[in-house]
């Protein structure tokens, strides 16, 4: 069993839609992060959680810590939004970050 | 504030060469390190971490080994790359305890696309 889990594994959106990726972890955590991640390019880190909602234009990322449960939102989804999103977690005694396998977002014009 | 450099962000390597990817960090002091890497249509995968110089933990057996010469800098080896080291390698960093929330997003370096030929 991983202990993140996302879902959608694939996501294909018209533009203009709102998006809604999950992810589900088993672990206790200090922390958890949203990564993005472009066709043949690095990462980009998006939001650091521990707790509540953070809004960075029109993304958005909340988490539940009692249900172990974060999402990411996209409002206004545009075609430069394609990439992969990537939840990550980091263990509360710090020794490891466990990575979700990741949702590979398209969004047509 | 802190920072986290990975290099390089692409490398095209015939088989049987070294490899050296480095990875420092910036604005903070005695990090956990690691290295993690991505095959094609999986998952991050943990190569090595380490708490503190010269202290290295493998999770996986492969072709490739891992060494902190210096509190902030983590760098992963392989004497000899073979095909099925190409993927994408990660640098991440963090801290024990109750620290860790007063850093900002930069945990996870850009990481490097390496392809063996």
């Amino acid at each position: 069993k991983n202990e993140v889990e996302q879902s959608p594994q694939n996501l294909t959106a018209q533009e203009g839609e709102f998006i809604t990726i999950n992810c589900s972890y088993s672990v206790g955590i200090s922390a958890l992060h949203w990564l993005q991640q472009h066709p043949g390019g690095g990462i980009v880190s998006l939001f650091m959680l521990s707790s509540g909602k953070k809004k960075h234009g029109r993304l958005i990322a909340t988490i539940n810590i009692q249900e172990k449960h974060s999402s990411l939102h996209i409002t206004a989804s545009h075609p430069r939004d394609s990439a992969v999103y990537i939840c990550a977690v980091n263990e509360f005694t710090g020794n490891q970050f466990y990575f979700g396998t990741g949702t590979s977002l398209t969004v047509i014009p | 504030s802190q920072t986290i450099h990975q290099w390089p962000a692409t490398l095209v390597q015939p088989v049987g060469s070294p490899l050296s990817l480095e990875c420092t960090v910036e604005g903070t002091s005695n990090p956990n390190l690691y290295w993690y890497r991505q095959a094609a249509g999986r998952g991050l995968q943990l190569l090595f971490y380490s708490v503190g110089i010269g202290q290295i933990s493998s999770e996986v057996p492969q072709n490739l080994s891992a060494s902190r010469p210096q509190d902030r800098q983590f760098i992963l080896s392989s004497k000899k790359l073979l095909l099925s080291d190409s993927g994408f390698y990660l640098c991440a960093w963090s801290l024990t305890g109750t620290n860790y929330m007063r850093y900002t997003e930069a945990f996870f370096g850009q990481g490097t696309r390496l392809t063996v030929v």
